[in-house]
């Protein structure tokens, strides 16, 4: 089955500075790779998301990006936030959805 | 919130007891999913639903069951519940975009047995 590596497990950044999540996936079937920020005490929630077909998305401060061939993708946040502190969890799926274990970022201010 | 909730959403019971949570969802998705989620480990299939009474195993399966007798609700049962079942669980509903089934979550239960 699928299975999904994701880098760092935790990242501190300073306010207005920009990070960056890679995850990796084993099975070259899989087609479609979202991803979600977790807060405290919440479920995990639905930011953005990326198909097979498409490198590149961008939505305001986020983005993803896909590399079908070395087969990962990326969650880039520009000019973080204290509010975008959380965890994050990328995810792939072809039939089923296999989630990576997470990353938890700070954004100091 | 995609219109899911998870009841209870703490509980606390003891070794051997039988546990039944609820997931319901009012916007009459097909696909319903029930997740744990532990440190280092992300989130992890249990079973899922993809209809009434049309259910099948996920990852960890083990020491679950599932029922789905209404299309808005899903049930989870730790027949017996042990201490390795300690862990938050999930609910999730899906749509189908593009040919791909967007997952949305629920708020959570958090179970400890002691």
């Amino acid at each position: 089955g699928e299975n999904v590596e994701q880098h760092p497990s935790t990242l501190s950044v300073q306010e207005g500075d920009s990070a960056v999540i890679k995850c990796t996936y084993s099975d070259s079937a899989s087609n479609y790779f979202p991803w979600y920020k977790q807060e405290l005490g919440k479920g995990p929630q639905l930011i953005i998301d990326i198909r097979s077909n498409v490198g590149e998305k961008k939505d305001q401060r986020i983005a993803v990006t896909l590399n079908k061939t070395a087969k990962h993708f990326s969650l880039h946040i520009t000019e973080t936030q204290p509010e975008d502190s959380a965890v994050y969890f990328c995810a792939a799926s072809k039939n089923d959805m296999r989630f990576g274990a997470g990353t938890r970022l700070t954004v100091k201010p | 919130d995609a219109g899911i909730t998870q009841s209870p959403r703490h509980k606390v019971t003891e070794t051997g007891t039988p546990v039944t949570l609820r997931c319901h969802q009012t916007e009459n998705h097909r696909y319903m999913y029930w997740y744990r989620q532990d440190p280092g480990h992300g989130l992890r299939l249990i079973h899922y639903s993809y209809g009434v009474k049309d259910t099948d195993k996920g990852e960890v399966s083990d020491g679950y069951s599932v029922s789905r007798s209404k299309t808005e609700d899903f049930l989870l049962t730790l027949e017996s519940a042990t201490s390795s079942q300690t862990s938050v669980y999930f609910c999730a509903i899906s749509e189908r975009l593009a040919g791909e089934k967007t997952q949305y979550f629920g708020p959570g239960t958090r179970l400890l047995v002691l």
